[in-house]
């Protein structure tokens, strides 16, 4: 089944601990990104990638890192987490340009950071 | 750059009656356009996309919309509302060379028996 997967789903930390959370997506994509969802704001982009080794800044990457070594994978890491992080993360992938091809997203991780 | 209005952050109707959500965009560049539904603890799905053909385009479960530059308008339509189609809904556009897609801040469509 083709699909993007994130892990973990619901993850509660506190300020300061480092966290990864991880996208994979089953159907060869070029294009991933990664959104945040906050009540009031809708989603907002934070890191996306064009390829594998291509990254680039969103509108809200403070706070936030990502890799992309691998085509089908997608890590987001938090490496010093504080609460104003607290929200709901989409992953998200698309055949090639995600700005013309349909997005395929993922679950979603909701994150709590005390 | 872009930035993507959602007229209405709640819209109620009533099961039967005329959906329609509000979508304006700016862009200085003919834009791609979308809608995406957002079910109760689930990721977004694509509804239906416009990019450059049709100005009339239809997507699933019976919404269609209609891409209007005069109006820099992208509003979303549905004949009759049904119980189902209770969710949250998000038109997100791009243009130009960058690889960015924006999102507005959604419309939660309540659907009343």
């Amino acid at each position: 089944e083709a699909q993007v997967t994130q892990n973990p789903r619901y993850l509660i930390t506190v300020t300061g601990k480092k966290l990864t959370v991880t996208c994979s997506q089953n159907m060869n994509h070029e294009y991933m990104s990664w959104y945040r969802q906050d009540p009031g704001l809708g989603l907002r982009q934070i890191y996306y990638s064009m390829n594998v080794e291509v990254t680039d800044k969103g509108d809200v990457p403070e706070g936030y890192k990502v890799s992309r070594k691998e085509k089908r994978n997608f890590p987001l890491i938090l490496e010093s987490p504080s609460p104003n992080q607290t929200s709901l993360y989409f992953c998200a992938s698309s055949l090639q340009r995600g700005t013309t091809d349909t997005q395929y997203f993922g679950p979603g991780t909701r994150l709590t950071v005390l | 750059a872009q930035s993507v209005t959602q007229l209405g952050s709640h819209v109620s109707v009533s099961e039967g009656a005329l959906v329609l959500l509000r979508c304006n965009y700016s862009s200085s560049v003919p834009p791609y356009l979308f809608w995406y539904v957002q079910y109760p603890n689930q990721g977004l799905q694509l509804l239906l996309k416009y990019t450059s053909a049709a100005t009339l385009v239809k997507g699933i479960n019976g919404f269609e919309a209609e891409f209007k530059k005069s109006e820099t308008s992208f509003h979303l339509t549905k004949p009759s509302a049904h119980m189902s189609d209770a969710a949250e809904y998000f038109c997100a556009a791009s243009g130009g060379s960058n690889y960015k897609l924006t999102f507005g801040k959604g419309t939660l469509l309540t659907v009343n028996p």
